[in-house]
């Protein structure tokens, strides 16, 4: 069964960068997934689907400031230049025959 | 544009029955699988279920494998939720999403638009 681990929490300053890092379970590190931004009372959206070997495509109309990266198990959304809407829930994603897992999220605090 | 609009949320008593469905717009509804995901309060995101683009193939989370089905009518650009023998551990927002791939697999299973959510609170 694939699992995706995200740290609870992540802070960083207004204007800063901040990487967040979805890590695969043992023996799924060639799996693509996908990264969606959810802020309170809103839809999620999606940020990009990124895959195993780093390459990756931006959902319609996200800024070029969300990128990703990849290295083994980990799967990296970079958000440079951050500002106060950034302030959000980041979820990865990623998929199998018979279902779709969600990693548990990484609360990001713009400071 | 995409556009998805979820429906059918309310307050529904423990063991009772409630349906959900979501319009869509803005692409070919027949080309593409769709699925439900749900957010309980305080908690994350949780995938319910996938239906492919002809309907024939569907998958369902183990939470509610037995107690949901999902469906979808390719004349009318909608899908829909049935959720049977409902309990507290189902009150949550309900989100529907298009996917990028059409047959609810393992290609493509990730959505790329979202509607903004139905909520659902189960309690007596």
């Amino acid at each position: 069964q694939v699992v995706l681990t995200q740290s609870p929490s992540a802070s960083a300053s207004l204007g800063a960068s901040v990487k967040l890092t979805c890590t695969l379970s043992s023996g799924h590190s060639h799996y693509n997934i996908a990264w969606h931004q959810k802020q309170p009372e809103k839809g999620p959206r999606l940020l990009m689907k990124l895959d195993s070997d780093g390459s990756y495509i931006r959902g319609d109309g996200i800024p070029n400031r969300f990128s990703g990266s990849s290295s083994g198990a980990e799967r990296h959304l970079t958000i440079s230049s951050l500002q106060s809407e950034d302030e959000a829930d980041y979820y990865c994603q990623t998929w199998i025959t018979g279902g779709r897992i969600f990693g548990g999220g990484t609360k990001l605090t713009v400071l | 544009q995409v556009h998805l609009v979820e429906a059918g949320g309310g307050v529904v008593q423990p063991g009772k029955s409630l349906r959900l469905s979501c319009a869509a717009s803005g692409f070919t509804f027949s080309s593409y699988a769709m699925q439900w995901v749900r957010q309980s309060p305080g908690k994350g995101l949780e995938w319910v279920a996938v239906i492919s683009d002809d309907g024939n193939n569907k998958y369902y989370a183990e939470s509610v494998r037995g107690r949901f089905t999902i469906s979808r009518d390719n004349s009318k650009n909608t899908i829909s939720l049935q959720m049977n023998s409902l309990n507290p551990d189902d009150t949550a927002v309900y989100f529907c999403g298009k996917e990028r791939g059409r047959h609810g697999g393992d290609t493509l299973g990730y959505s790329d638009y979202w509607g903004q959510g139905t909520l659902v609170t189960v309690s007596s």
